[in-house]
């Protein structure tokens, strides 16, 4: 079984346009996170959500706009699409009591053309 | 910014133990260290933390130093699928935000 997964694993569109990308977990954790990998590796945090809640939202354009139906789903809209989003999307999640490790998903490779 | 420097790379014949060096001489003192891997095209995987003792799993050791400036990470009897980018990282008290680094890039060989 699937801890985390995303969907979909790979997404190339135009710039300007608007999609979202789907993270669900079956492992009954409270928190749910996204992170962005770009070209040079790095791994930055995004958003965190705890219990359908926003905790984290580290300076993202407000383009990007998290959702959370339920804690086991957060899904990331992007809107007005542009060539510096292409990225690698890693959604995780995580227990809040603490130093809970987080299980990230295996990513979706966003491409903007 | 990341608490953490690591080297590079490194290199570890397959079979043998691969040693991984962090330094973190900024942690505070009810800061775990944690570590991460990626391999090639997946997510991070969390491989073990700890916060001043020594910790063993399945997959791997990690050796903290007494004064916490710096850990080890031991992969007893390293593999081909031992090969991957390793993250050591600081976790932040009381959020939930781990910061990644630029981590080491393990290649086994044969």
């Amino acid at each position: 079984d699937t801890a985390v997964s995303q969907t979909p694993k790979y997404l190339v569109t135009q710039m300007g346009n608007d999609k979202s990308i789907k993270c669900e977990q079956n492992l009954g954790h409270d928190t749910m996170y996204w992170y962005k990998q770009d070209s040079k590796k790095f791994l930055k945090i995004m958003f965190s959500y705890n219990n359908k809640e926003l905790i984290i939202n580290e300076t993202v354009p407000n383009r990007f706009s998290p959702k959370s139906p339920d804690k086991a789903h957060l899904n990331l809209h992007i809107n007005s699409l542009e060539l510096g989003d292409s990225a690698v999307y890693f959604c995780a999640s995580s227990q809040t009591v603490g130093n809970s490790p987080l299980h990230f998903g295996n990513g979706t490779r966003l491409t903007v053309t | 910014d990341a608490k953490t420097t690591q080297p590079p790379s490194m290199d570890c014949a397959e079979g043998r133990a691969a040693n991984l060096p962090c330094n973190h001489s900024t942690i505070s003192g009810n800061e775990y260290v944690y570590w991460y891997r990626q391999i090639h095209s997946q997510g991070p995987q969390y491989i073990i933390h700890g916060l001043k003792n020594n910790e063993t799993n399945e997959m791997a050791s990690l050796i903290i130093t007494e004064d916490r400036k710096s850990s080890t990470l031991i992969l007893p009897h390293a593999t081909l699928r031992d090969t991957a980018v390793y993250y050591c990282i600081v976790r932040v008290a009381n959020t939930d935000k781990l910061i990644f680094g630029t981590g080491t890039r393990l290649q086994v060989f044969p």
